[in-house]
């Protein structure tokens, strides 16, 4: 069973860092790509990029680009998305997707990481 | 980026109504779009890949068309468990892009 579970809420304090995890399992890890996706608090889907774990390739969008860095590991079958300085406005939830690449085949989510920055 | 433009925002149904959600990419993106599905605190759910292909073990009820610059997710006799907020996602071209969301809500 395909299932990617992800690490448990966050509170933070802006300027502190984060690494957020999503745990992969039941599927060959470095087949397929996992990306990053935000939801703000009442608002849509984010789209912020994806790795691909086989050989590291990483996408970012523009809106994303610089501000927070996509890894994965694969002896442990878990990518991350981390912060170095996070800011009030990171406030959302993250979720981490399976993906094959193409034809809109995002098929695994992760349960979600809320994280709460917040002075 | 390719923008995805999708409509209406939001909807009024009734149960057992037909209902079209339509999304449109500024650019031709082949098939390369996927539906989903979310309901308030839970992930999404992805329902539709290559534009027409339903996923498996989502209800016939489900479908979707289009190729191109031009998509639309049907659903054919609306149900209760299916009042939520509808996403496109176009993979055709980096970065990906979400539609904007559609919430439909009970009449």
């Amino acid at each position: 069973e395909v299932q990617l579970v992800q690490s448990g809420p966050e509170v933070k304090k802006p300027g502190e860092s984060l690494k957020i995890s999503c745990k992969s399992s039941g599927y060959s890890f470095t087949s397929y790509w996992i990306g990053w996706v935000r939801q703000m608090p009442g608002k849509g889907l984010e789209w912020m990029g994806i790795i691909y774990p086989g050989d590291s390739d990483t996408r970012y969008s523009p809106s994303f680009q610089g501000q927070v860095t996509i890894s994965a590991d694969k002896s442990i079958t878990t990518a991350y998305v981390q912060w170095s300085s996070l800011k009030v406005s990171d406030t959302a939830m993250y979720y981490c997707v399976r993906s094959s690449g193409s034809r809109g085949r995002s098929d695994y989510w992760g349960q979600g990481t809320r994280v709460t920055v917040s002075s | 980026a390719i923008q995805m433009t999708q409509s209406p925002s939001s909807l009024s149904a009734s149960v057992g109504d037909r209902v079209t959600i339509t999304c449109r990419a500024s650019q031709g993106i082949r098939n390369d779009l996927g539906w989903f599905q979310q309901k308030p605190g839970k992930a999404p759910k992805f329902l539709i890949y290559a534009a027409t292909t339903l996923q498996s073990g989502v209800p016939s009820r489900f479908s979707g068309s289009g190729s191109g610059t031009d998509f639309t997710l049907t659903i054919s006799s609306l149900q209760p468990e299916d009042f939520a907020t509808y996403y496109c996602l176009q993979d055709n071209n980096y970065p990906w892009t979400f539609g904007q969301g559609t919430k439909v809500e009970i009449k």
